[in-house]
């Protein structure tokens, strides 16, 4: 398996402009969260969907933030518009309860480095 | 006022010596605790994990210990390598019936020294 697939993984973008990031779970995984970490806050769950339904996205951090799963294969975090201060990484994790349900592992991709100027 | 980041705690071990890497939760409602490995430019990988109704358990070369009464959980490494060096995160999952939420320590830098 590829593991979670994320892209892009390094992007720089100016102040007021939109922002999308890309995750392909794990094959077979029913759950997908997206975290931030930064050096000020650590890592921080944003969102996470359970079979394509969100179902806690408390840890968005405002409006210009939105997360879609259209299928169980692709997700979307979206920043319009984007600003200096959302620069972070951003990491998709996918885990799956009917292989995994003993153990809560957690698969993350390798992270999208957002730099707005 | 001006903004400060985190100040990672860091660990420096000698390789070949053994690593303790303590974290506290916040939890008591926590029933489910993991320890992760963070190398530089990855993503968070699994180490281990251990049931709130658990106080010890082994993996290959790691034992994760379990304190519920001061809520301290421990991650012990055995016979450091220089690629043990990474931040190690702890992190506790709460479940609500309807939902899970898995949430992050701040994280431990072990530096391995030869």
């Amino acid at each position: 398996d590829a593991g979670v697939i994320q892209s892009p993984r390094h992007e720089v973008t100016e102040m007021g402009q939109e922002v999308t990031l890309r995750c392909k779970p794990i094959s077979g995984h029913d759950y997908l969260f997206w975290y931030r970490q930064t050096m000020m806050r650590g890592l921080e769950l944003l969102i996470y969907f359970n079979n394509n339904v969100p179902i806690d996205d408390s840890g968005m951090p405002e409006d210009r933030f939105s997360a879609k799963m259209p299928n169980a294969s692709f997700s979307t975090l979206k920043i319009q518009p984007s600003e200096p201060r959302d620069s972070a990484v951003y990491f998709c994790a996918s885990w799956g309860t009917g292989v995994l349900s003993n153990t809560g592992e957690l698969f993350f991709g390798e992270g999208s480095r957002l730099t707005v100027l | 006022g001006e903004s400060v980041g985190l100040h990672l705690p860091t660990l420096s071990v000698q390789e070949g010596d053994n690593s303790i890497i303590n974290c506290a939760y916040s939890n008591s409602a926590s029933d489910y605790f993991i320890w992760y490995k963070q190398e530089s430019g990855k993503g968070p990988q699994f180490i281990i994990d251990i049931r709130s109704n658990m106080d010890k358990r082994q993996g290959q070369r790691v034992t994760v210990l379990l304190n519920k009464t001061v809520k301290h959980l421990s991650l012990q490494i055995a016979a450091t390598q220089p690629g043990d060096s990474a931040v190690y995160f702890c992190a506790e999952n709460i479940d609500t019936g309807t939902a899970s939420k898995l949430t992050f320590g701040t994280g431990t830098r072990l530096q391995v020294t030869l």
